[in-house]
């Protein structure tokens, strides 16, 4: 199985900051169609998940130009340009090439 | 716009059994990748089963072998058939749709509370 691991736990952050977490895989989830198979969700308090990023670093319908993707093969980043405090939740990643699909453990967006 | 409503959790006795239903509308399930993704009280997101456009089934190994996933494209439905339930299976359930080109999951459903308790 791909294992995906988040970091870090817990980020704390002021608006109108920028902030950036981690996400990676124990494999490669770069296809040999030139995809990254790489999403990542956002779950704000009380809220059924919300997708912001896929194949790695392409923004989904809807989703703020603040939220930015980036990464390939095995490391993967989320950067916020200036966070916001609509912004607070659990972010997480999910790795989509192989089955069973696996969800990073998440990271916690909080406000200083 | 895609719409999933999801219905059928609720409490269940150790090794009874639930038939989760999530109702689509704006799409059609035969067309989309369709999943069903599970959060346990306080923890993270745990992916349980998907059913490919071609109809192909996958599921976590925690689930493999107790639960089902399927459609029915006339009522435009995807279904969760879990038998032999476990205390650790106590969750809310999600469902959750991506296109055929797999551009993620971009529709989530409100989710629904499986309890499983003596």
């Amino acid at each position: 199985d791909i294992v995906v691991t988040q970091s870090p736990l817990s980020l704390p952050v002021t608006p109108g900051e920028p902030a950036s977490m981690s996400c990676r895989s124990s494999q490669s989830l770069l296809h040999s169609d030139g995809k990254n198979y790489l999403d990542w969700y956002m779950q704000k308090p009380g809220q059924s998940p919300q997708l912001l990023i896929y194949f790695g670093s392409n923004r989904a319908s809807g989703v703020p130009d603040r939220f930015s993707g980036g990464g390939s093969g095995t490391d993967f980043t989320l950067k916020i340009s200036r966070v916001e405090a609509e912004d607070v939740g659990v972010y997480y990643c999910m790795q989509t090439l192989r089955t069973p699909l696996t969800f990073g453990g998440g990271t916690k967006v909080e406000i200083k | 716009e895609a719409q999933l409503v999801e219905s059928g959790g609720g409490l269940v006795q150790p090794g009874g059994s639930l038939r989760l239903s999530c109702a689509a509308s704006g799409f059609t399930v035969r067309s989309s990748y369709m999943a069903w993704v599970r959060q346990a009280p306080g923890k993270g997101l745990d992916w349980v089963s998907v059913i490919y456009t071609d109809g192909s089934t996958y599921y976590g190994h925690s689930v493999r072998g107790r639960f089902i996933i399927s459609r029915d494209t006339s009522t435009n439905t995807v279904y969760l058939q879990m038998d032999s339930l476990r205390l650790e299976d106590t969750a809310v359930y999600y469902c959750a749709r991506a296109d055929n080109n797999l551009r993620g999951y971009d529709s989530w459903g409100q989710g629904t509370l499986v309890t499983v308790s003596s």
